[in-house]
């Protein structure tokens, strides 16, 4: 079945450590994004990729990075630059067409700082 | 820029009342809109989508009609399902290129049986 896996589905970490949350897509989707979720806010994007080797920083960037080395991959680092980064992460999908619009989403990764 | 309005919530309905959810939203041009819906610790599906002017989606009994007029997308249920509890989330996008996606805060929905 085609679809976005997320893993780990929880995961905690301790001040000061960078953590790497992973995004996998098998539906030869051309964009990926990551969004944070948190309570009363909605979604807030983070960063797309467009295409493999190009990203773009979203609306909330700092404290984040990307890598797109592979069209099936889009893993977020959330570095200890983060300053308040327990929340709900989700990762997008999309096909880059002009007909297009849609996005489908992974099943999110909650992350603790503990 | 583009923004989405819906009430927070949460909206708690009996079993079998009808449902309404309102969406209004502020952006030029035409977008394209859609409700996606959150069960507890899950990511988002999308409910349904409208692109242009007058049409209706629908899906699983929900509908939402792109109202231009009043720039409002509002989400209806005729008879509402405990299974229906979730979060539901209106949002707008364009279509080519970068597709930002606006989405809203999310109403949370309780049914009770």
């Amino acid at each position: 079945d085609g679809g976005i896996t997320q893993s780990p589905k929880y995961l905690f970490r301790k001040e000061g450590q960078n953590v790497t949350l992973s995004c996998e897509q098998n539906l030869n989707h051309d964009a990926m994004y990551w969004y944070r979720q948190d309570p009363g806010q909605g979604l807030r994007l983070i960063y797309y990729s467009q295409i493999v080797n190009d990203f773009q920083k979203g609306d909330i960037a700092e404290g984040y990075s990307v890598s797109r080395e592979k069209k099936e991959s889009f893993p977020l680092t959330v570095t200890s630059a983060q300053k308040n980064p327990t929340a709900f992460y989700l990762c997008a999908s999309s096909i880059q067409a002009p007909s297009t619009d849609t996005q489908y989403f992974g099943p999110g990764t909650r992350l603790t700082v503990l | 820029g583009d923004s989405v309005t819906q009430m927070e919530g949460p909206v708690t309905l009996s079993e079998e009342a009808f449902l309404t959810i309102n969406c209004t939203y502020t952006a030029t041009g035409y977008p394209s809109l859609f409700w996606y819906v959150q069960y507890p610790g899950e990511g988002l599906q999308l409910l349904l989508k409208a692109t242009k002017a007058d049409d209706k989606g629908s899906n699983k009994g929900f509908e939402a009609t792109y109202r231009k007029e009043t720039t409002s997308f509002h989400l209806e249920k005729g008879s509402v399902q405990v299974s229906d509890s979730a979060v539901y989330f209106c949002a707008l996008s364009r279509r080519g290129g970068y597709q930002k996606v606006t989405f809203g805060i999310g109403t949370k929905l309780q049914v009770i049986p």
